[in-house]
């Protein structure tokens, strides 16, 4: 049963970077149908694609964002990063990490919020 | 920017049916997918391209495409249903986009 947990800092400063982690648990990383997405939904509100990659490199990311994300994959430890940089309050979110088939979000990690302030 | 067009708000009855629409200029040509949202917890996967369940979701949950539109069909509903659904696809770049949600309320 594929698990997908999130981690990282609760609390972030304006203009700094956060980084959060995905662990995946009960299958590899590395499954050649698969990317591995983040989605962010601030309080309140609607879901937003952050961007999604591929092990081999490979990886889209939501124009909006696309100037300040990186993505990154470590498939030894089973793991997926993301770093945002320049946070400002509207950063503020819950963060999710998922599995992406072929477009279907069909994992999902339980979420964590992230709180941009000083 | 590519936009997804749902209602805010659906309103249904016990064992009725409850119909969400989506609609979007890239949908003739890419698939829809819907989630299913309840306070606090994380969206799950109820419909892939455009008609497909995964495994272990009732089969009152089905999906539909027409045109520009995606419908999600919540037959017989039941009080457990009542959450936020949101729809997703992708623009012609192939980056994902979702839907700003509808609430369907069980009355």
């Amino acid at each position: 049963h594929l698990q997908l947990q999130e981690s990282g800092p609760g609390l972030v400063k304006p203009s700094e970077t956060l980084s959060l982690t995905c662990t995946v648990s009960g299958g590899s990383i590395r499954g050649s149908d698969y990317y591995w997405g983040w989605i962010r939904q601030p309080p309140g509100k609607g879901l937003e694609w952050i961007g999604s990659l591929y092990h081999g490199g490979i990886a889209y990311y939501n124009p909006s964002l696309k100037s300040r994300v990186t993505v990154s994959i470590d498939t030894s430890k089973n793991q997926f990063s993301l770093n945002l940089s320049s946070l400002s309050a509207a950063d503020t979110a819950v963060y999710y990490c998922a599995r992406d088939y072929a477009a279907a979000l069909d994992y999902w990690g339980q979420g964590t919020l992230v709180t941009v302030s000083s | 920017s590519y936009e997804l067009t749902q209602p805010p708000s659906v309103s249904v009855s016990p064992g009725q049916t409850a119909r969400i629409t989506c609609s979007g200029d890239a949908l003739p040509k890419q698939y829809g997918y819907w989630y299913q949202q309840k306070p606090g917890q994380a969206p799950v996967l109820v419909i892939y391209k455009d008609s497909e369940r995964p495994s272990g979701i009732p089969e009152r949950f089905s999906g539909s495409s027409s045109g520009t539109t995606v419908t999600l069909t919540i037959s017989d509903v039941q009080a457990e249903d009542e959450a936020d659904y949101y729809c997703q696809s992708a623009d012609i770049s192939g980056t994902y986009v979702f839907g700003s949600g509808t609430k369907v309320t069980v009355l």
